[in-house]
């Protein structure tokens, strides 16, 4: 059963850096079959695709957030990291790693969330 | 940016009424349209995939559509359960986006 597990910093000061990690058990982020992304949700609002990652370390980003965002993986920690560069209360939601079932496809498997909260 | 939009943005329904929400697309996508289920404070679950593809382990009530620009999600027979949001998401063209959400509330 796959597993996906976020972690964070909770709050995060405006300007300064985020950071996230999410660690996969259950299945192998070096299975070529499947790509690995970050989304957040902002309270109260809708889904926003951030990035994706493939194994090999090619990487897709939303164009909003590209000059600000670095996905990541680490294969022998089985974790996709996420940095968020000069964050502003804009950038607080709940943050969600999840699988994607090939690299213009469908979200399958979902973490339960982090939320980070940025303050002032 | 491809942006899709859904109706209604809210619904309250009956038990064993039939649910209907659409997602129209802003320009043409082919079947890459996902429809995802989120309760509460839930993460989404993945409900349909590539338009009207079924999900092992979803009930059989759920399922999708497609007419051109214009996605289906129905649920046939409402039950107390699937009291939640409800997103669609296509996976076209980057970046990937998602509807606006629909709220769908039992009576």
């Amino acid at each position: 059963q796959l597993q996906l597990q976020e972690s964070g910093p909770g709050l995060v000061k405006a300007s300064e850096s985020l950071s996230l990690t999410c660690t996969v058990s259950g299945g192998f982020i070096r299975q070529s079959d499947y790509y690995w992304g970050w989304l957040r949700q902002p309270p109260g609002e809708g889904l926003e695709w951030v990035a994706t990652v493939f194994f090999d370390g090619s990487a897709y980003y939303n164009p909003s957030l590209k000059s600000r965002v670095t996905i990541s993986v680490d294969m022998s920690k089985n974790q996709l990291s996420l940095r968020l560069n000069s964050v502003t209360a804009a950038d607080t939601a709940v943050y969600y790693c999840a699988r994607q079932g090939g690299s213009y496809s469908y979200f399958d498997s979902w973490g339960q969330g982090t939320r980070v909260t940025v303050s002032s | 940016e491809i942006v899709l939009t859904q109706s209604p943005d809210f619904q309250s329904l009956t038990p064993k009424e039939k649910m209907t929400i659409t997602c129209r697309a802003s320009e043409s996508i082919g079947s890459s349209l996902h429809w995802y289920q989120q309760k509460g404070d839930q993460s989404p679950k993945l409900i349909i995939k590539y338009a009207s593809q079924s999900i092992s382990g979803v009930p059989s009530r759920f399922s999708g559509s497609a007419s051109g620009t214009d996605f289906t999600l129905t649920i046939n027979g409402l039950e107390a359960e699937d009291a939640a949001t409800y997103y669609c998401h296509q996976s076209t063209s980057l970046p990937w986006t998602f509807g606006q959400g629909t709220k769908v509330e039992i009576k």
